[in-house]
């Protein structure tokens, strides 16, 4: 299996650009979780899916974040617009859950977002 | 709520020095605790995990121990490695899917 794949591996943009990541979660796993990390904050829970629906987004920022998962092999974080303090890697992790909480989850390699 | 509590790094020790990473946890239920960890650039990635009280996960020479007694799971290795040098993240499930992670302990292992 390939694992976790997110695209762009970089992005490098301007304040008030919008930003598009990518995730293809590992074939068959029912769960999506986006994160984000700083120096500042570590790592935060942004928002997660399972079988395609977003179960808990209390970690978004704000409203200029956005994410959807349309079927279960894509799912996309979009912040619009962009800006310094969104700076950070953002990881997507996929799982699969069975009955009585969270299995392990599988990271992928991250997204280092720059806003200049 | 859940919440994990690591200690506070950098750790930063010699090759084949014995490593312990403490972590303890607040959490309702029997959660299933977790050790991953970060090697420089990657995401992070399982080093291992106990489902019950006194369970021992173990993988690559590390260690830990879920105490339900102490509500802990300290990570231990007898002999760290250059190689060993990343950051570590104490974990715990919840009913509801989501992972809880500790605010992570980097570690550092000089030749």
């Amino acid at each position: 299996d390939a694992g976790v794949i997110q695209s762009p591996r970089h992005e490098v943009t301007e304040m008030g650009q919008e930003v598009t990541l990518r995730c293809k979660p590992i074939s068959g796993h029912n769960s999506l979780f986006w994160y984000r990390q700083t120096m500042m904050r570590g790592l935060e829970l942004l928002i997660y899916f399972n079988n395609n629906v977003p179960i808990d987004d209390s970690g978004m920022p704000e409203d200029r974040f956005s994410a959807k998962m349309p079927n279960a092999s894509f799912s996309t974080l979009k912040i619009q617009p962009s800006e310094p303090r969104d700076s950070a890697v953002y990881f997507c992790a996929s799982s699969l859950d069975g009955s009585g909480g969270a299995g392990e989850q599988f990271f992928g390699p991250g997204t280092r977002l720059t806003v200049l | 709520g859940n919440s994990v509590t690591q200690m506070e790094g950098p750790v930063t020790l010699s090759e084949e020095a014995f490593l312990t990473i403490n972590c303890t946890y607040t959490a309702t239920g029997y959660p299933s605790l977790f050790w991953y960890v970060q090697y420089p650039g990657e995401g992070l990635q399982l080093l291992l995990k106990a489902t019950k009280a006194d369970d021992k996960g173990s993988n690559k020479g590390f260690e830990a121990t879920y105490r339900k007694e102490t509500t802990s799971f300290h990570l231990e290795k007898g002999s760290v490695q250059v190689s060993d040098s990343a950051v570590y993240f104490c974990a715990l499930s919840g009913r509801t899917g989501k992972l809880i992670f500790g605010q992570g302990t980097t570690l550092q292992v000089k030749p």
